[in-house]
């Protein structure tokens, strides 16, 4: 079956470089997450989109920005990186948007490994 | 606001033991609640999950029970292996967006 596809798998960058994550979520799902994981730690909500509108905002710093396109397929921007931005980035996808806080899983990609030098 | 607390690891277990992890859980209303499954160097992966108070998740001999009473759901399994070693988290959707909110994660180590 079609797993979530994300690219880089392993991206390496300076500080202050730009980087741009991408998501490509399992067809017909309709909505896409974007979590930070640190080392050690446990994913980090930042972003989400259902049909190619934001629909949450979390802990993502002004310096990022995201969006998904008319294919479904979400990018994630990153600016003026910092050491403290090396983590995992996973992007997960859904069918629908989880109303009511109902039962629809997240189907998670494999991650796309950011290290800042 | 919401939240998920899980017992701090790590877990050392031999091989065949029995395994509990813990989670609890804050939130307003009933949500869904998942564990994943991490294992080393890859993404998560959903192990199972509980929609409603009272229902068992099941999967690969894991189970977990969504206890409303004591607003828990821990991890269950009778006979761990070596390829059980893995860090769990235990999530729940915390808004109508579904976003998942996680435990800190417990890493279980199983040796033969």
């Amino acid at each position: 079956a079609a797993g979530v596809i994300q690219s880089p798998r392993h991206l390496i960058k300076e500080k202050r470089e730009t980087a741009t994550l991408k998501c490509y979520p399992i067809p017909r799902h309709d909505t896409v997450y974007w979590y930070q994981q640190g080392p050690g730690q446990d994913p980090q909500f930042l972003i989400s989109f259902y049909e190619k509108m934001q629909s949450d905002k979390g802990s993502i710093p002004d310096r990022f920005s995201a969006q998904q396109f008319s294919d479904y397929h979400s990018e994630l921007n990153m600016s003026s990186l910092e050491l403290g931005d090396s983590a995992l980035y996973f992007c997960a996808s859904s069918l629908v948007l989880a109303g009511s806080r109902g039962g629809y899983e997240q189907f998670f990609g494999p991650g796309t490994r950011l290290t800042v030098l | 606001g919401d939240s998920v607390t899980q017992m701090e690891g790590p877990v050392t277990l031999s091989e065949e033991a029995f395994l509990t992890i813990n989670c609890t859980y804050t939130a307003t209303g009933y949500p869904s609640l998942f564990w994943y499954v991490q294992y080393p160097g890859e993404g998560l992966q959903l192990l199972l999950k509980a929609t409603k108070a009272d229902d068992k998740g099941s999967n690969k001999g894991f189970e977990a029970t969504y206890r409303k009473e004591t607003t828990s759901f821990h991890l269950e399994k009778g006979s761990v292996q070596v390829s059980d070693s893995a860090v769990y988290f235990c999530a729940l959707p915390t808004s109508n967006t579904g976003k998942l909110i996680f435990g800190q994660g417990t890493t279980l180590q199983v040796k033969p």
